[in-house]
């Protein structure tokens, strides 16, 4: 079965530092990874996508089918990334898996 | 604006009452979701609709009910409410393919007294 896993529920980093926002999948097909975000008092929101292999706010994002992991990563940190994080599959039945989410916090 | 609309933001309601969440979209997207989510826990998916006349339960058991009658509206109701349904709900749509990714609502928070 489909399963997306962020191990950490709260990451706090200074701004100016490097961050990395763990997510692990366990899926038996091809996947389609996401990353969402949703910052305070906003609607969840598409961050980016692993097909596009784009780069958003500073924020990439490599799938590593070896270690099932697609972990988000900026090199400098900015108070304006707090925000929650969540790790998202594509999968069967064309929807999408959701792992618990990362809440960072970017200390000034 | 194109755009989804979930409606109340903030509901409390007592026990045993008949409620249903409002969920529109006006960008003619074709499939709409709808998301339980509770603090410190993932998203889970209770329904969804491909289109018109099309719903399906999704992977969380729930008690609640949805309707498709119109590609815009994708009602949610719980015929009687229980303290166990307090949570957000969140209504999701999205095009046919999902390289786009879901344009969520504002949510609903729901709290059953």
């Amino acid at each position: 079965a489909q399963r997306v896993t962020q191990p950490e529920k709260l990451l706090s980093v200074f701004k100016g530092a490097p961050v990395e926002l763990k997510c692990n999948y366990s899926y038996s097909g091809s996947p389609e990874l996401f990353w969402y975000v949703q910052y305070s008092r906003q609607r969840l929101q598409l961050l980016l996508r692993h097909i596009s292999r784009e780069s958003i706010k500073g924020f990439t994002a490599d799938l590593n089918k070896g270690e099932t992991s697609f972990h988000l990563k900026k090199p400098f940190a900015q108070e304006e990334d707090s925000a929650m994080y969540y790790c998202a599959l594509s999968g069967p039945g064309n929807q999408f898996y959701f792992g618990t989410g990362t809440s960072l916090t970017v200390i000034p | 604006e194109a755009d989804i609309y979930q409606t109340p933001r903030y509901l409390v309601i007592g026990t045993g009452k008949k409620i249903t969440l409002e969920c529109s979209q006006t960008m003619g997207h074709d499939k709409m979701y709808w998301y339980q989510q509770d603090p410190g826990m993932e998203l889970h998916l209770i329904h969804y609709s491909y289109g018109v006349n099309s719903t399906e339960k999704g992977d969380l058991s729930s008690e609640s009910t949805v309707s498709r009658i119109r590609t815009e509206h994708f009602p949610l109701t719980l015929e009687s409410a229980r303290p166990s349904h307090t949570s957000q709900y969140l209504c999701a749509s999205s095009e046919r393919f999902l390289y786009y990714g879901y344009t969520f609502g504002s949510g609903t928070r729901l709290t059953v007294v």
